[in-house]
């Protein structure tokens, strides 16, 4: 079982706010990381470090965590926004871990 | 930019040893990153398999452990995954990433290994 628990499925209306959660001890010491995943390609990378966006990705992502919980926030959600969304961060004994990700639906 | 392409057989029997090649172009293996495997099953989420850095160290899943072997080959720039004693539960999707201090930044395409007789 993963040591990284999300909800499976969130939705959003269109141009509305949307918060992803993941929890997990091992955020107290770790941040996480974020991926973003459309049906038949591989993870994107949307959200590392504190609160850091790769090149191209829109700024209405953003990330956050407190305590033993990580988040990532879409302002604005868009259509094509519409994926999976998974967490990634260490385990107690350092090796890497995935939440189980999350589903999102834009209205 | 440094792009990552997975190849192999895309058919294990049971009980047989699932090879994969992941290849580095667009730069070195031997950069200060770590190299991984990541599995994706049909509809499920994901699973990391296990890490190398280009000096051969490795990190593996404990759940997998006793069944993975990930190898690098600097003079090819690319590096590999060995899984074992596979069965049914081994099919997924197959992903080859370079893993930064914070993060999995670049993903190979993914490759697609089924498990069966």
């Amino acid at each position: 079982s993963s040591e990284l628990t999300q909800d499976p499925a969130v939705s959003v209306a269109l141009g509305q706010t949307v918060r992803i959660t993941c929890q997990g001890d091992s955020l107290r010491s770790y941040y996480a990381s974020w991926y973003q995943q459309k049906p038949g390609q591989a993870p994107v990378l949307v959200i590392y470090g504190k609160n850091n966006r790769p090149s191209g990705i829109p700024d209405r992502f953003s990330g956050s965590s407190s305590g033993n919980t990580a988040s990532l926030t879409i302002t604005g959600a868009q259509a094509e926004d519409e994926a999976d969304y998974y967490c990634n961060s260490r385990d107690s004994s350092g090796n890497h871990v995935f939440g189980g990700g999350t589903k999102l639906t834009v209205l | 930019q440094v792009q990552l392409q997975e190849s192999g057989p895309g058919l294990v029997k049971p009980s047989g040893t699932l090879s994969l090649t992941c290849a580095v172009s667009g730069g070195s293996i031997s950069s200060s990153n770590w190299w991984s495997w990541v599995r994706q099953p049909p509809g499920k989420g994901l699973e990391w398999i296990g890490e190398i850095y280009h000096s051969g160290s490795t990190n593996y899943n404990p759940s997998l452990k006793s069944r993975v072997t990930i190898s690098v080959d600097k003079s090819k720039n690319q590096f590999s995954l060995k899984l074992s004693s596979v069965t049914a539960a081994d099919t997924a999707v197959y992903y080859c990433a370079r893993a930064t201090t914070s993060a999995f930044d670049i993903w190979g395409q993914g490759t697609m290994v089924t498990v069966s007789s």
